[in-house]
C-alpha cells in the first residue's frame, strides 16, 4: 500500500516531442504528489506537485494529470529540449505522515 | 542550490568498517530526511527526525543509525558496512514535521570495497 509504481524506465524523445511519465498508487491517504527531477550529480528538486482536489496542473511546459479514481498520475513535458534530459521522480506523501514514497524514476533523453 | 548541505561527497571504505555521513538542514528547516539510492533504484526512505525527535521509519538496517542535533544538523551512521551498502545517501530537509516540499543535498556517495 505504500508503493508507488513509475513507468516507463526510459524514455527517449526527440526535441520537440511530448514524453508522458506515468505512476500509480494503492494508499487512498495519500494527499500531496509531487514530481521530482534529478540531474547527474545532483539531489534531486521538486518540479511540480499536485493535490487530489483538482485534475490538472500547469507550470511552464510541466503538466500533471490526476485521477483519483484510478489513483494515477502523470507529468507530460511539452516542447521537450534536450536539457530536459534528466531522472523523473514521481512521489506522493499525506498531511499526516511523515515520509514521502518515490517512484522508482525514469530516465530521460531528448535527442536534439 | 537547495541549502542543504552533505560531507563528504564521496567516502570510499571497505567491508566491515564504520562511516559517519553529515547533513547540515536549509536555514529555518525543522525536519531532516535520509533516503538511499542504489545504482539503478529509486529514492528508498530510510528515517527522518524533526527538531531533534526520531518522527518516522523507514527501510532502515538496523546497522544503521541516525540521529538529529540540538543546532538542527544530522549524521547518518553506517556501521559493520557490506558490499550492498554501496549507494547514494541523501539527505533532505523540510520547514515542518509533515513533509511537502522536500529540499535535497547533493548526496554522498558511498563505495564499499
Amino acid at each position: 500500500q505504500q508503493q508507488v509504481k513509475q513507468s516507463p524506465q526510459s524514455l527517449i524523445v526527440q526535441k520537440g516531442g511530448i514524453p508522458i511519465i506515468n505512476c500509480a498508487y494503492e494508499n487512498t491517504a495519500f494527499d500531496y504528489f509531487p514530481w521530482y527531477q534529478q540531474f547527474p550529480g545532483k539531489g534531486p528538486a521538486l518540479l511540480i506537485a499536485i493535490r487530489p482536489d483538482v485534475s490538472e496542473k500547469k507550470e511552464g511546459r510541466f503538466t500533471i494529470s490526476f485521477n483519483k479514481s484510478a489513483k494515477q498520475f502523470s507529468l507530460h513535458i511539452m516542447d521537450s529540449q534536450p536539457g530536459d534530459s534528466a531522472t523523473y521522480f514521481c512521489a506522493a506523501s499525506n498531511g499526516g505522515g511523515f515520509k514521502t514514497i518515490f517512484g522508482a524514476g525514469t530516465r530521460l533523453f531528448v535527442k536534439a | 542550490d537547495s541549502g542543504v548541505t552533505q560531507t563528504p561527497k564521496h567516502l570510499i571504505t571497505a567491508t566491515g568498517q564504520r562511516v559517519t555521513l553529515r547533513c547540515s538542514p536549509r536555514s529555518g528547516d525543522l525536519s531532516v530526511y535520509w533516503y538511499q539510492q542504489s545504482l539503478d533504484q529509486g529514492l528508498q526512505f530510510l528515517i527522518q527526525y524533526y527538531n531533534g525527535e526520531e518522527r518516522a521509519k523507514g527501510n532502515i538496517l538496523e546497522r544503521f543509525s541516525a540521529q538529529q542535533f540540538p543546532d538542527l544538523h544530522s549524521e547518518l551512521n553506517l556501521s559493520s558496512l557490506e558490499l550492498g551498502d554501496s549507494a547514494l545517501y541523501f539527505c533532505a530537509s523540510s520547514e515542518g514535521q509533515y513533509t511537502g516540499e522536500l529540499f535535497f543535498g547533493e548526496g554522498s556517495r558511498l563505495t564499499v570495497l
